[in-house]
């Protein structure tokens, strides 16, 4: 089945460093991956939609400058967290879509940010 | 704006129980559903989809039920096990774009 992998699966960076996760669908091509962010006992929030070659969409609220999204290839997904806070820590998952509309979401593993 | 909602939030049960979760949601012009499942500081795994036209979908001891008119699914685990312990959400694509919107969730134990 379609694989997609995230990377790092933690880390632990200090207030006002940058972070960048990446997510790469290993066995097929994604032109829309989407990035989406989860707070302990609670469930998904769609941070943003990453189009292959173009510009992302982001959600209301969510602040571009902040998590800049880069999706330059059709099997890779990059997000930055710059100059992260405590308050940017979360849980982070990528996901990706098989060609095709009727497809299936895949997800990542997840990446687990602490900013101390 | 489409809400998803999920009942029970949490649900035990002894091992070889039958069980049902369910899913609602508020607009029921949607594109598909999905059940997925979560194990602690992980990433989603997909279970089963459901496009709009479909009612049920089947894999293993999992069913997914679907009645759009109403706005409802419900995921059905037969013969549970320990190892179906963790936390399922449905998410529903409307039929514009392609987001999901996820529900809160159901953690699920299944005691030995």
């Amino acid at each position: 089945g379609a694989v997609v992998s995230q990377h790092p699966s933690w880390v632990i960076c200090k207030s006002g460093t940058s972070v960048k996760i990446e997510c790469r669908s290993l066995d097929f091509q994604a032109t829309t991956m989407f990035w989406y962010r989860q707070f302990p006992k609670q469930s998904l929030m769609l941070m943003a939609t990453s189009n292959e070659g173009s510009k992302a969409t982001y959600e209301q609220g969510v602040e571009k400058d902040k998590f800049l999204i880069n999706h330059a290839s059709l099997t890779l997904s990059t997000l930055t967290v710059t100059s992260a806070h405590p308050e940017d820590s979360s849980f982070y998952i990528c996901s990706a879509r098989a060609p095709g509309d009727n497809s299936p979401l895949h997800f990542g593993n997840g990446t687990r940010l602490t900013v101390t | 704006k489409q809400e998803v909602t999920q009942i029970p939030a949490a649900l035990s049960v002894p091992e070889g129980e039958n069980l049902v979760l369910n899913c609602s949601f508020t607009d029921s012009a949607i594109y598909n559903l999905q059940w997925f499942r979560q194990d602690p500081g992980k990433g989603l795994t997909s279970l089963l989809l459901i496009q709009s036209s479909q009612r049920e979908q089947t894999s293993g001891r999992l069913n997914a039920s679907l009645d759009k008119s109403s706005g409802r699914s419900t995921l059905y685990i037969a013969a549970s096990q320990p190892g179906d312990s963790a936390t399922y959400l449905c998410a529903v694509r409307g039929r514009s774009g392609s987001r999901l919107t996820f529900g809160e969730g159901t953690q699920l134990t299944v005691n030995p």
